[in-house]
Parts: C-alpha cells; structure tokens; sequence
C-alpha cells in the first residue's frame, strides 16, 4: 500500500484567511480523495481529485471555498478559503487505484484545523 | 448518502470474538463492501473487504451473506487495541476506483 505524507498536521488559523493542505504519496495513485471529519462525526467526501483536470465535488461542496490542485500522479492540494470556526475539522486525503478493486484506499493522518 | 447501516455502539470482552454487524440491503451486483476502523485521532484503517465469498486475513474475516444484503465482520480475538470506530462501506462505482462514501459506523469497545 501506499504512504501517504500530509501536511501541515495541525494549525490554528484565524477566521478569514485560507490554509493550503499537501497530500504526497510516495508512489504514483490513479485516485486521490480528500475527506473533512467534523468534531465527533464521521468522515464526509468533499471531492476527488483529478490529474490535469478540475476536482469532481460532492454536493455541498464548491470549488470557491475549497479549491484542489492535482499537479501529477503523487500529489494533491487542498485549499480552505475564508475560513470560520465552522471550517474546524480534521481533514484527510485517501488515495486508490482504478482498475484495482481488489485494493484498500489508504488514508493520510489528516490535518487538524482549528479556526479562531 | 452512505448505503449501510451498523449499530451505533458494540461492547466486546478482551480475548473473545467481535462480531461486527452490516445491512447493505441495496447493494449492486458488482458493488464491494470494504470495512474500515478509525482509532481516535488516527486516519481510518484499511481492514478487510469482499465481493461474494467469505474473506480472511490476519486481521480479520469477512462473512456476506448470500444475497449479499448483509455483512459481518469478525475479530477473532479481541485486544483491548481493537477499540476504534468501524467502518461498514459498499464501494460507490467500481473497476474505476469508485469513492467510498462513510456512514455513521459502530464504536466498538473492548473491555478487559
């Protein structure tokens, strides 16, 4: 399976400002996912990253409050945008590969934001 | 949203097995059920998944049922390190690396 690096691990950031989180994979993953898991809640499916394409965003999520970049086949962006206390979570990139349904989705240890 | 339904809260006695419940009462023909655990503060962890048959591995088995409506996973032998959030999911699409969409999942408590 894959090793996933994410970065920052933690950050408090204040309300308006945005925040950039790295997802790198130490080897090349067709898929890559990223998930927001709110305080005590499970986790939810912003978007799936597409190389050289835009992210496909799951309903209740807009690419204006969180961009992705999906440069090459082992590393994804994903960008919190004016952010508020609501933004508060921890977020987690999942990477995959098609055509390989026999395989587990491996997670990042995740990101966790806190907004003040 | 999610396709499977677990119990929201299991107790297990350390050293005796965990049997871990799953409906996935619409799941598809060529659909795949993939269990996941999520220790606390940890990003989920990969466990076991299947299509049809019964699946083992070292760190788990997976029972479906034969008209694939339901599902059981089955720890062995419970450690009080297997207390975590599990993580019953019929894989969105297939062959192309469908999504995996996350219920509410079962918190499962292992006690000495």
């Amino acid at each position: 399976s894959a090793v996933i690096s994410q970065k920052p691990s933690r950050d408090i950031c204040q309300r308006g400002t945005s925040l950039t989180i790295q997802c790198q994979v130490d080897s090349q993953v067709t898929m890559m996912f990223w998930y927001r898991q709110q305080p005590g809640q499970s986790l939810t499916l912003i978007a799936t990253a597409n190389q050289g394409s835009e992210a496909t965003y799951e309903s209740g999520f807009v690419i204006d409050k969180f961009p992705i970049s999906r440069p090459n086949l082992t590393f994804s962006t994903l960008t919190v945008s004016n952010m508020s206390p609501e933004d508060s979570s921890i977020y987690l990139c999942s990477v995959g590969w098609s055509g390989q349904p026999s395989y587990g989705y491996t997670f990042g240890s995740g990101t966790r934001l806190t907004v003040v | 949203d999610a396709k499977t339904t677990q119990p929201p809260s299991m107790d297990c006695a350390e050293g005796r097995a965990a049997n871990l419940p799953c409906n996935h009462s619409t799941i598809s023909g060529n659909e795949y059920v993939y269990w996941y655990r999520q220790i606390h503060s940890q990003g989920p962890q990969y466990i076991i998944h299947g299509l049809k048959n019964n699946e083992t591995n070292e760190m788990a088995s997976l029972i479906i049922t034969e008209d694939r409506k339901s599902s059981t996973l089955i720890l062995p032998h419970a450690t009080l390190r297997d207390t975590a959030v599990y993580y019953c999911i019929v894989r969105v699409g297939h062959n192309q690396g469908g999504k995996l969409i996350f219920g509410q999942g079962t918190e499962l408590s292992v006690k000495p």
